[in-house]
């Protein structure tokens, strides 16, 4: 199956630094990228839909000037984290559809831990 | 709004014993099934998907799942298994090809040696 790559899988910030998290897809293309917050023993949230050259989309609650989520290219999206709190803290995870695809199926990133202190 | 319910937050199974974790969704129209599962310490990877067809669906390492329409249900199940089926399991749902994935909230399956 098609690859997704974060990084970095872990990273740990004092609290008011911003912190970057790429998102790759490896070998195809994603005009879509999707961003989500998993919380412990709770589901995967969905945080903002990212399409290539456009300006995210948020989901309702979560703040666009906090997380900065950037696409400017098909196999390129980054998530940055501004003056992180110890409230921001969580496991974030990316996923992409391929360009080409039309099943609907998502490919999955590793997951990017943030622990804020 | 869209919901997808899973029902078992954490179950515990021997070795051959059967497998079935449920999940119900709430949306009336098309829509596309997924399971996934995410083992300790990996990401997320797709075990199956139903789109249409034959309801009952198989995918890999011997999972199975079945869409009921009349129930909303789209459970999965496995005959027997094994020590490396410890994990967790998300049911998600998409309407159309291109909306996002809606998630469960998991089902950590440990199972006993």
């Amino acid at each position: 199956g098609a690859v997704v790559s974060q990084h970095p899988s872990r990273v740990i910030c004092k609290s008011g630094t911003s912190v970057k998290i790429e998102c790759r897809s490896l070998d195809f293309q994603a005009t879509t990228m999707f961003w989500y917050r998993q919380f412990p023993k709770k589901s995967l949230m969905l945080m903002a839909t990212s399409n290539e050259g456009s300006k995210a989309t948020y989901e309702q609650g979560v703040e666009k000037d906090k997380f900065l989520i950037n696409h400017a290219s098909l196999t390129l999206s980054t998530l940055t984290v501004t003056s992180a709190h110890p409230e921001d803290s969580s496991f974030y995870i990316c996923s992409a559809r391929s360009s080409t695809g039309s099943t609907g199926e998502l490919f999955f990133g590793e997951g990017s831990r943030l622990t804020v202190l | 709004a869209q919901s997808v319910s899973q029902h078992n937050h954490h179950v515990i199974l021997s070795e051959a014993a059967s497998l079935e974790l449920g999940c119900n969704y709430s949306y009336g129209g098309t829509v596309n099934l997924f399971w996934y599962v995410q083992y300790p310490g990996q990401h997320l990877q797709l075990l199956l998907k139903y789109f249409s067809g034959d309801p009952l669906v198989k995918g890999i390492k011997g999972f199975e799942a079945e869409f009921i329409k009349s129930k909303f249900s789209f459970n999965l199940r496995k005959p027997s298994v094994q020590w490396s089926d410890t994990a967790e399991y998300f049911c998600a749902v998409n309407r159309g090809s291109q909306g996002n994935l809606i998630f469960g909230k998991g089902t950590k399956l440990s199972v006993k040696p």
